[in-house]
C-alpha cells in the first residue's frame, strides 16, 4: 500500500532557529514529491521534486529529494513567526490521479 | 484572476441531513479533485472529475457520497444522510486541461460539522 510518513508530527522552535522536516515514502511508480504549506486554509504549493540530489530553494526554504533512500527534507532557516503552519508532503505516481499525502508536520515558531 | 472558490466555508448539518459542497475551479481549469481531511489526518483523495465526467472515484465511500461537475456551474460534492464521522474539512483543487494533479491549486476548503 502506498504511504507517506512525515516526522516529526509537531515541532516548537524559537524565531531564528533552523528546522528540518522529514518525509519518507513508499509508492509504486514514483513520479514526484511535493511540499505544501497549510495555514488554516488552502494548502499552498512550495516545491515539486522529481530528481534526486537537486536542491530546490525559495528564500529561506529549501528542499531536496533522495530517490534511493525514498525520502525528502524541507529546511527552513532563520525561522519567523509567519512560518508557523502545517507542512504537508505529498507524492504522485506515474499512472495515478491522486496525490498521496502525509499527516503533516505542525510547526510553531515563538517570538 | 480568482483562485479556486469553495462555498460554504463552514457548514453545520444535523445527522441524517444532506450536505452540498461547491467548488468553482480557477478560470480556464477543467479538472477538479476533491480531498477530505479528517482531524489529525492528512488529505485523502476522494474523486477526480473533468467536465461532465468522473475520471477516478477510487477514494469515494461507496454509499452516501456522490460528485458531479456539470458543463455549466461548479463541481458539487454531495453527502446524503450525514453522520458524525463525516465531520471533516473538504478541499477542492483544480488544474488546467493540460495539467495533472501536480499542477493543481487548492481552494480554502469547506469545514463540515455534523451535530
Amino acid at each position: 500500500e502506498d504511504k507517506v510518513v512525515q516526522s516529526p508530527l509537531s515541532l516548537v522552535v524559537h524565531e531564528g532557529d533552523t528546522v528540518t522536516l522529514n518525509c519518507s515514502y513508499e509508492v509504486t511508480n514514483f513520479r514526484s514529491l511535493l511540499w505544501y504549506k497549510q495555514e488554516k486554509k488552502a494548502p499552498t504549493f512550495l516545491f515539486m521534486l522529481t530528481s534526486s540530489g537537486i536542491e530546490k530553494k525559495s528564500g529561506r526554504l529549501s528542499s531536496i529529494l533522495d530517490k534511493k533512500e525514498l525520502f525528502s527534507i524541507l529546511n527552513i532557516t532563520a525561522t519567523q513567526t509567519g512560518d508557523s503552519a502545517v507542512y504537508l508532503c505529498a507524492v504522485s505516481h506515474q499512472a495515478g490521479t491522486a496525490l498521496i499525502f502525509g499527516k503533516g508536520t505542525t510547526l510553531s515558531v515563538s517570538s | 484572476n480568482a483562485g479556486v472558490m469553495q462555498n460554504p466555508r463552514h457548514l453545520v448539518r444535523r445527522r441524517g441531513q444532506e450536505a452540498r459542497l461547491r467548488c468553482s475551479p480557477m478560470k480556464g481549469h477543467s479538472h477538479v479533485y476533491w480531498y477530505r481531511q479528517l482531524p489529525e489526518e492528512g488529505l485523502k483523495f476522494m474523486v477526480y472529475l473533468q467536465k461532465e465526467n468522473i475520471i477516478d472515484e477510487s477514494g469515494m465511500p461507496k454509499e452516501r457520497f456522490s460528485a458531479e461537475f456539470p458543463k455549466e456551474g461548479p463541481s458539487i460534492l454531495r453527502i446524503q444522510q450525514v453522520v458524525r464521522g463525516d465531520s471533516a474539512a473538504y478541499f477542492c483543487a483544480s488544474s488546467p486541461p493540460w495539467g495533472t494533479n501536480t499542477e493543481a491549486f487548492f481552494g480554502q476548503g469547506t469545514r463540515l460539522t455534523v451535530v
